[in-house]
């Protein structure tokens, strides 16, 4: 079946501009993951999502940062008066049950975002 | 505060030899996962070790856990030019779903 999808791939925003970012999980996957990925270094995580509660948000760098997940499914996360640090590589990661089980975690391509 | 250190950081290598990957973590955790990434793509599990003494095996690489020594290794056999892509660790805080992650250990394999 299809994996993990984001979009867009690529967005280049001016600084104080909102940009959203989108992340459709694999069919059936209860938990899903956001983070970020600075070049050269491994994830950081940022929030997640079990079914459509947000369970912790505790990676979010601070209130410019929103993320939802209104129907357990598709996911969106909201940064807002975008800042040129905020420059990175975006990636949405699902599981089939996450929690306190053990579970395997599956990446989507990622978006790239450029603040100029 | 769980840290993850993977060491090295950057590894160039011929075809044909052995080498190993070290994943050291700060704290108690069972559970602990390498992932590779090939330049501009995204991350594609490799293993998944949920105990004390686990060892996979996948084609030319072997994985293995000590919780106590709080330490896994990544080991290439035979290394090959198609192995050459950035290696992560990843580690899974105690009855949490948080993975911490390694910086990465970039390999490159000559031909």
């Amino acid at each position: 079946g299809a994996g993990v999808s984001q979009s867009p791939r690529y967005k280049v925003t001016k600084r104080g501009q909102d940009v959203a970012l989108r992340c459709d999980p694999i069919s059936g996957h209860v938990s899903l993951y956001w983070y970020r990925q600075a070049l050269g270094q491994g994830p950081e995580f940022l929030t997640y999502f079990n079914y459509e509660a947000q369970q912790d948000k505790s990676g979010l760098p601070n209130d410019r940062f929103s993320a939802e997940r209104p129907e357990g499914s598709i996911s969106t996360l909201t940064i807002q008066r975008t800042e040129q640090r905020d420059s990175a590589m975006y990636r949405c990661a699902s599981s089939l049950i996450g929690g306190q089980g053990w579970d395997e975690q599956f990446f989507g391509p990622g978006t790239r975002l450029t603040v100029l | 505060e769980l840290k993850v250190e993977q060491n090295p950081l950057f590894l160039s290598m011929q075809e044909g030899k052995n080498y190993t990957i070290y994943c050291n973590y700060s704290t108690t955790s069972d559970r602990l996962y390498w992932y590779r990434q090939d330049p501009g793509k995204s991350l594609e599990s490799l293993f998944v070790l949920l105990s004390n003494g686990a060892v996979k095996q996948e084609g030319r690489l072997m994985a293995s856990l000590d919780t106590k020594a709080r330490l896994s290794t990544l080991h290439i056999t035979a290394a090959v030019h198609d192995l050459s892509a950035t290696y992560f660790c990843a580690v899974e805080m105690d009855s949490n779903y948080q993975l911490i992650w390694g910086a990465g250990t970039k390999l490159i394999i000559k031909p």
